[in-house]
């Protein structure tokens, strides 16, 4: 009963270092998503993928890359981290529907930018 | 651009009292859905309610309810009977149903609900 697994789930970097968060669903969904929450704030989308082999960016995209590799996975990530990346970050993943449908969520990642 | 308002920053219910948490939207779109999240003290996103835009009766599920008002572009969740295990962040979201493939939910900033004993 995975749903959508996200890692890792905490993680401190220094200012300038790289690193790649990584997100997988079992679900057979076509959509997956990043998302990041900062203090007082809901979650803002960062990039978004609408099926295996496209990705677009979301509403804060600056400092981020990502990588669909197949339609199970869909990676993020900072190659030169800052300060400002200090968040938490959520994965989730929907089946795509005019009528709309649920998003699930992954569990989410802490990462501190120092 | 869609927008999702949620103007209670934080809210103290008693216990077993119903609770109503707001939520005002905007697009232009005809086609959208409106979902409610629950974050607990550990982090986890849980989805609680949907509502189609196209839907004819507000969303039930269990002890939530969905106050759908399209004219008035409002989508106000019902707690009935809290009970402690609510207290969490809410979030308030929409998806715009735009075609050619899902670009993901827009969020309010959220409702921080406390229930009280």
């Amino acid at each position: 009963n995975a749903g959508v697994t996200q890692t890792p789930k905490f993680q401190v970097l220094k200012t300038g270092q790289s690193m790649t968060l990584q997100c997988a669903q079992d679900m057979n969904h076509n959509s997956m998503y990043w998302y990041r929450q900062d203090p007082g704030m809901g979650l803002r989308l960062i990039y978004y993928s609408a099926s295996e082999g496209t990705t677009d960016k979301g509403e804060v995209p600056n400092g981020y890359n990502v990588s669909r590799l197949n339609k199970r996975e869909f990676s993020l990530r900072l190659e030169s981290a800052a300060p400002s990346q200090t968040s938490v970050y959520f994965c989730a993943s929907s089946v795509y529907e005019n009528s709309g449908n649920t998003i699930y969520f992954g569990e989410g990642s802490w990462l501190t930018v120092v | 651009a869609q927008k999702i308002t949620q103007t209670q920053p934080g809210m103290f219910v008693q216990e077993k009292e119903a609770v109503t948490l707001d939520c005002t939207y905007d697009t232009s779109d005809p086609s959208y859905g409106l979902f409610w999240y629950k974050q607990p003290s550990s982090g986890e996103m849980i989805f609680l309610i949907y509502q189609g835009s196209y839907d004819q009766q507000n969303a039930t599920e269990g002890r939530y309810s969905l106050n759908f008002q399209k004219a008035r572009k409002s989508a106000n969740l019902v707690i009935s009977a809290s009970q402690l295990g609510d207290s969490a962040m809410y979030f308030c979201a929409m998806r715009v149903n735009s075609g050619g493939g899902a670009d993901g939910l827009t969020f309010g900033k959220g409702t921080h609900l406390i229930i009280q004993p």
